[in-house]
């Protein structure tokens, strides 16, 4: 199994719709979650850290639920400009001072006129 | 003026030769990392710094080199390019506390022929 999988899409939604996506992590004691954006041919931007409490920014909701091992990320009111791919990142228990990320393939969005 | 900045953008190069890639950041953080992407291959983490006198191997250091020249400075060679390395090469930078919170460069699509 992977360390960090995500479903490649594409999603492929109305402008208006709202869309979730789900990220797995295999390693049970992980510690910290993030979300990317990625825009074609450019470079992945923070789009949210994941919270235990989950966490909301505007249009977009990050969730946490460790007894399934997954984070999600639900996006409402789709607009055009939220087409991308979005990049799942987990942060392993035993990363130490390195904390090294394990990033996910991502998930690509397309919101149709 | 962008955070992070790659140079050059786009390189084309022959096999066998040596390329270096250069990142620059404004941002005042200790850790510089560099990655490459493939498609269908997500991010791989190359070579990463904590701070100028520490230098660390990422997952696919193999065939790459780097140089801490500043805390603002940290470059990536090529030493004799191969048409594998072809790919997208982003450089990136986190704070010492964040860790999942990076801040990437614009990129540098590198061809090798």
């Amino acid at each position: 199994r992977k360390e960090v999988e995500q479903d490649p899409g594409p999603f492929n939604v109305p402008e208006g719709a709202t869309v979730a996506f789900n990220c797995t992590y295999s390693n049970s004691a992980s510690q910290s979650f993030f979300w990317y954006r990625q825009d074609c041919r450019k470079e992945p931007k923070l789009l949210m850290s994941v919270y235990s409490s989950g966490n909301e920014d505007g249009r977009f909701t990050a969730q946490l639920n460790r007894a399934s091992q997954y984070i999600s990320l639900l996006i409402r009111d789709s607009k055009l400009s939220d087409s991308a791919t979005y990049l799942c990142v987990v942060i392993p228990a035993n990363a130490g001072n390195n904390r090294k990320l394990i990033w996910g393939l991502g998930t690509s969005l397309a919101v149709n006129p | 003026d962008a955070d992070v900045t790659q140079t050059p953008r786009n390189r084309i190069t022959k096999t066998g030769k040596r390329i270096m890639l250069e990142c620059s950041q404004t941002k005042g953080h200790d850790r510089m990392y560099w990655y490459r992407q493939d498609p269908g291959l997500g991010l791989r983490l190359i070579y990463y710094s904590f701070d100028v006198k520490d230098i660390n191997k990422g997952e696919i250091s193999d065939g790459y080199s780097v140089s801490r020249q500043a805390q603002a400075k940290f470059s990536l060679s090529l030493e004799s390019a191969i048409p594998n390395q072809t790919a997208l090469y982003f450089c990136a930078t986190s704070g010492s506390g964040s860790g999942g919170e990076q801040y990437f460069g614009p990129g540098t699509r590198l061809t090798v022929t």
